[in-house]
């Protein structure tokens, strides 16, 4: 285990569904981070959460929820999602959002029918 | 927009033969981090570069950051069949905090 554990570790769901990831870190890391990772693309930065807050929304559609209730849980809530988001959802956390080195979670691999 | 971009995009060598991939950007970078995924598996942190014209090692690993700080280099002596995976820079411009990906190099090795 990383220190970074995501569920579920995989999940189909259909376009009409209303699903939700879980990431939890025990790293004592004060920054989080949502990546997607589709085949052929480089690893794409989607949300940052430092200190709880949100730093960063890399235009990603609101269809993408994320939630962050404390430093070592972030959610990413899903609804009305398209087929083409059908990706490996990394999360990450780092010490802090200017210190380097992420610590990734095994990701969940997530198919939208 | 900033862009990092890694070459080449597959190699495959043979057991033993040298390994080498090359990241580049398009702004100066203040650090450059490399990480590895493995098969089926999650990116994983190798190492961080700084200053200018750095070069770490990890065992038969060899790193570098370019004098401009806008390209860097992972090279492999003698690869193994455990070496086997997706190698990814990841930098940080100058002008910002976001760590940027490359596309990754991924890495064959034939026993």
């Amino acid at each position: 285990e990383t220190g970074v554990t995501q569920t579920p570790r995989h999940l189909v769901m259909g376009m009409t569904n209303k699903k939700s990831l879980k990431c939890e870190q025990h790293l004592g890391h004060n920054a989080m981070y949502w990546y997607k990772q589709s085949a052929k693309k480089p690893l794409e930065l989607m949300f940052v959460y430092n200190f709880k807050e949100q730093t960063e929304n890399n235009s990603v559609p609101s269809r993408f929820s994320p939630e962050c209730p404390n430093s070592s849980h972030l959610f990413l809530h899903l609804h009305t999602l398209q087929p083409e988001d059908s990706a490996l959802y990394l999360c990450a956390s780092s010490q802090d959002w200017i210190s380097y080195g992420y610590t990734f979670g095994s990701g969940t691999r997530l198919t939208v029918v | 927009g900033q862009q990092v971009m890694q070459i080449p995009q597959y190699q495959h060598v043979q057991e033993g033969e040298d390994f080498t991939t090359y990241c580049n950007s398009s702004t100066t970078l203040s650090n450059i981090q490399w990480y590895k995924q493995r098969p089926g598996g999650h990116p994983v942190f190798l190492i961080q570069l700084v200053k200018s014209g750095e070069v770490k090692k990890q065992k038969r690993l060899t790193f570098q950051f370019g004098e401009a700080k806008k390209n860097s280099s992972l090279h492999i002596t003698a690869t193994q069949t455990t070496d086997v995976g997706t190698y990814f820079c990841a930098g940080v411009p100058d002008s910002s905090y976001k760590l940027i990906f490359g596309s990754g190099t991924r890495l064959l090795v034939r026993p």
